[in-house]
């Protein structure tokens, strides 16, 4: 079984729509990510947590949110989403200490109309 | 300050031909990483350098740090199908944040 898992790996929604994309992992790792991928730009951070209670806002965190409700469980929101935010998301995790190797899940592919 | 260039965007070869790959940055840091995303699967890291000078190799991947600590450089080998996807270079916002930022990626398409 995967370490880091995504659900959904795909969704195609609406402008307005509020989605929220799940990421769980077994790794038991203190640190999670999320990212954006866009064609041409790399992986850009939209928010990180280093614990439970623990939230930071990344390079791109407008129109997002998130919620660490577990150790294991960290998940982004979109509260009214927007055609622009069509791209491929990532999440990530990082043991502490553990440098900064990070480790990713399978993606998300989200598609706004 | 945070941006990390990486060259060229994308790659066309022929399966056996080697390949290579740089990233630029314009600060001095003393980690550089590589990772490999393959089709439909989130990034996977190749190789880490701590060491500026530092030669580094996982198989037909070869990686090294610039000696002027603000480049690195990855060279693939006697290129196979399964090289196929997309190459990140990525190191530390800054020293010990636990923070990355990524390069634009290097797309390695290879025809058999």
């Amino acid at each position: 079984d995967a370490d880091v898992t995504q659900t959904p790996r795909n969704r195609i929604t609406k402008t307005g729509k509020r989605i929220m994309l799940e990421c769980s992992q077994t790794k038991g790792h203190d640190r999670m990510y999320w990212y954006r991928q866009d064609p041409g730009l790399g992986l850009q951070l939209i928010y990180y947590s280093f614990d439970v209670k623990d939230i930071n806002k990344g390079e791109i965190s407008d129109g997002y949110s998130v919620s660490r409700q577990a150790q294991a469980k960290f998940s982004l929101s979109l509260e009214s989403a927007i055609p622009n935010q069509t791209a491929l998301y990532f999440c990530a995790t990082s043991p502490l200490g553990g440098g900064d190797t990070q480790y990713f899940g399978p993606g998300t592919r989200l598609t706004v109309l | 300050g945070q941006q990390l260039n990486q060259s060229p965007q994308s790659m066309f070869i022929q399966e056996g031909e080697d390949v290579s790959m740089n990233c630029t940055s314009s600060s001095i840091f003393n980690t550089w990483l590589w990772y490999k995303q393959d089709p439909g699967e989130g990034p996977v890291l190749l190789i880490a350098l701590y060491k500026a000078g530092e030669l580094t190799s996982n198989g037909r991947l070869t990686a090294q740090f610039g000696i002027t600590r603000k480049d690195s450089f990855l060279n693939i080998s006697a290129s196979i199908p399964s090289d196929v996807g997309i190459y990140f270079c990525a190191r530390p916002v800054r020293e010990g944040a636990q923070k990355l930022v990524f390069g634009q990626g290097t797309r390695l398409t290879i025809n058999p």
